[in-house]
């Protein structure tokens, strides 16, 4: 069965370097998305992305954060300038219509030192 | 803004029980439903989606319903398992342009034990 796949799952970096987190979305996905959550708390949307372009963000993806599908297939987050803060498990996701079904892939969880 | 409950925040019962899982939100405009299971330090993985218009979807031992009018869902876990032993997650969709977005409540930890 098709499924959403990212790497690292794991990373570790210092604070103030930029990081790059990689999705490969469900092939016949076209609706994209990047959430996350801090340890202990709700799951939190970060971005929307559809026909090459953002549909949403929330209040959290300020200018450090970027998103872009480069290559048809993969679909990446990257935070310029990491903070404490930004230490989290996110989880990218794929849906074939923004109505329907979004699937999760195992997500990255990124720590800040 | 969308507000999802998931109250209790963890739930113990004695394998075999039949049990119910609550799901509350404040904004009836959704467009669906969904229901993850996580597992602790793992993703998402999805149980059941409701459109809008459904009031009930059912998949093996699990039944959700919706009552968008009064912002409830139920899962409803028939002859819980150990192997059912995980964090329960409601999340609302709403359209949001071209896209949608989901609200997630903080979920149910659910323990069965043997």
């Amino acid at each position: 069965e098709p499924e959403v796949t990212q790497t690292p799952s794991h990373q570790v970096t210092q604070m103030g370097q930029e990081v790059i987190l990689r999705c490969v979305p469900i092939s016949n996905h076209l609706y994209f998305y990047w959430y996350r959550q801090i340890l202990g708390q709700k799951v939190e949307f970060l971005v929307s992305f559809y026909n090459n372009e953002i549909s949403e963000k929330s209040e959290i993806f300020d200018d450090q954060f970027s998103v872009e599908r480069p290559d048809g297939s993969n679909f990446t987050l990257k935070i310029r300038s990491t903070k404490l803060e930004d230490s989290a498990m996110y989880f990218c996701a794929s849906a074939i219509d923004r109505g329907l079904e979004q699937y999760f892939g195992p997500g990255t969880r990124l720590t800040v030192t | 803004k969308q507000e999802v409950t998931q109250i209790p925040a963890a739930l113990s019962v004695p394998e075999g029980e039949n049990l119910v899982l609550n799901c509350s939100f404040t904004d009836s405009a959704i467009y669906n439903l969904q229901w993850f299971r996580q597992d602790p330090g793992k993703g998402l993985t999805s149980l059941l989606l409701i459109q809008s218009s459904q009031r009930e979807q059912t998949s093996g031992r699990l039944n959700a319903s919706l009552d968008k009018s009064s912002g409830r869902s139920t899962l409803y876990i028939a002859a819980s398992q150990p192997g059912d032993s995980a964090t329960y997650l409601c999340a609302v969709s709403v359209y949001t342009g071209a896209n949608s977005k989901l609200t997630f409540g903080k979920g149910i930890t659910l323990s069965v034990r043997p």
